[in-house]
Parts: structure tokens; sequence; C-alpha cells
């Protein structure tokens, strides 16, 4: 069965502080992606990579980064937090053919003060 | 760009009611892949069914099926007999096009919340 962990459940961070998120994949899934997801607003997709070291801007990519050093594992990157970046962010991956569904992580609640 | 559109924030249906919930969709590109995702009270994505751009026949799964209208960029999803089990956020979400610049990019609706009333 296809893991996607999170490295955290919750989180509390502080305003301005570097915030790291991490997802690992078990199933050498091709691509990755990270999206926040926000009532009434759905799941807005900040940044995918499909491939080692690629990636490519989402939807809402303003106060992000991403690294992708290995296939394995997609982090996220909130170069300096604000508190308008309190969400749920969730991590998916998924095989690279046309019609393969993504497998999604439990997601990261998380607070900033 | 991209966009899907899921106008339907919140629903109630009876039990054993069929329920359809509403997704369009815009793109320019000729081919691309259509998903529908529940997401339960638990957090969790559940995957649902998948349509093709150039899939002949609307795709089924179970109780799930999608009314796929090419012309008017719809993906509706139909429940058929709603069970209390149903009652979820359910997501339309759009793959882009096959031989595109951003052909692994997925992007989602704003959802729709079902609820299945006893």
């Amino acid at each position: 069965d296809v893991k996607v962990t999170q490295s955290s459940r919750y989180l509390v961070k502080r305003t301005g502080e570097k915030v790291f998120l991490e997802c690992v994949q078990d199933m050498d899934h091709e691509n990755m992606f990270w999206y926040r997801q926000d009532p009434g607003l759905g799941l807005r997709l900040i940044y995918f990579s499909y491939d080692v070291k690629m990636k490519e801007k989402g939807d809402i990519p303003e106060g992000y980064s991403v690294s992708r050093e290995k296939k394995e594992r997609f982090s996220l990157i909130l170069e300096s937090a604000s508190t308008n970046q309190t969400s749920m962010y969730l991590c998916a991956s998924n095989l690279d053919g046309y019609n393969q569904p993504q497998h999604f992580g439990d997601g990261t609640r998380l607070s900033i003060l | 760009a991209q966009k899907i559109t899921q106008t339907q924030p919140g629903m109630f249906v009876q039990e054993k009611e069929a329920v359809t919930l509403d997704c369009t969709y815009d793109t320019s590109d000729p081919s691309y892949g259509l998903f529908w995702y529940k997401q339960p009270s638990s957090g969790e994505m559940i995957f649902l069914i998948y349509q093709g751009s150039y899939d002949q026949q609307n795709a089924t799964e179970g109780r799930y099926s999608l009314n796929f209208q090419k012309a008017r960029k719809s993906a509706n999803l139909v429940i058929s007999a709603s069970q209390l089990g149903d009652s979820a956020m359910y997501f339309c979400a759009m793959r882009g096009g096959l031989f595109s610049s951003s052909a692994s990019k997925i992007i989602f609706g704003s959802g729709t919340r079902l609820s299945i009333r006893p």
C-alpha cells in the first residue's frame, strides 16, 4: 500500500520563523505536490515536482519554496512565516501515468502566531 | 490557464436518494484528465473515479459514475443510492494536457460538502 508520510500532524510557529514541512513517499512516485487547504477555497496548489531537483510553481507559490533532493522526499519551506500562512498543508504523490490518482498524506495543520 | 469550478458549497440529500455533484472546468488543452476525491471528516483524501478527455464512455466505479459532457466542459459526479457514510467533502480535480509543459500539474475545485439525512 502506498504511504505518504508528513513529518508533523500539528505545528505551531512564530511569525518570521523559517518553517520546514517534510513529506516522504515510499512508492517510487515521480510526481509530488504540496497543497494548502482552506475552508471555502478547496485545495490550492503551491508547488509540484515531476523529478528529482525539478520543480514547478503552482497557483499560489508566493512566500514558499520547495526542495526535492531525493525522489522520495519533497520539502516545503516557508522562508519567513506569516499569519496568513496558517492553514492545513497536504502533500501528495502519484505515478506519471496519465490516469494515475494522487495519494495523500494525513496533512499538517500549521499555525503561525 | 486551467480552472475547476464547483458551485455547490453544500448539499443535503435524503438517504437512498441519488445525488449529483457539479463540476465544470476550463482548459485549452485537448487532452486532460478529471478526478473526483472524497474527504470524510477524518481528513483523508480518497480517490473515487477518473475520466480521460478522450474516453468514449462515462466512467463508473460501483455506486459512483461520472456524467461527462465534454462540449459543456462539465464532469459531474453521480452517487446512486446514497448512504450515511457518503457524508463528506467532495473535490473535483483536473490534470493538465498530456503534452503540455505542465502535464503533471493537478488542480482542485473548492469542494462540495455533502450531508446525507437518515
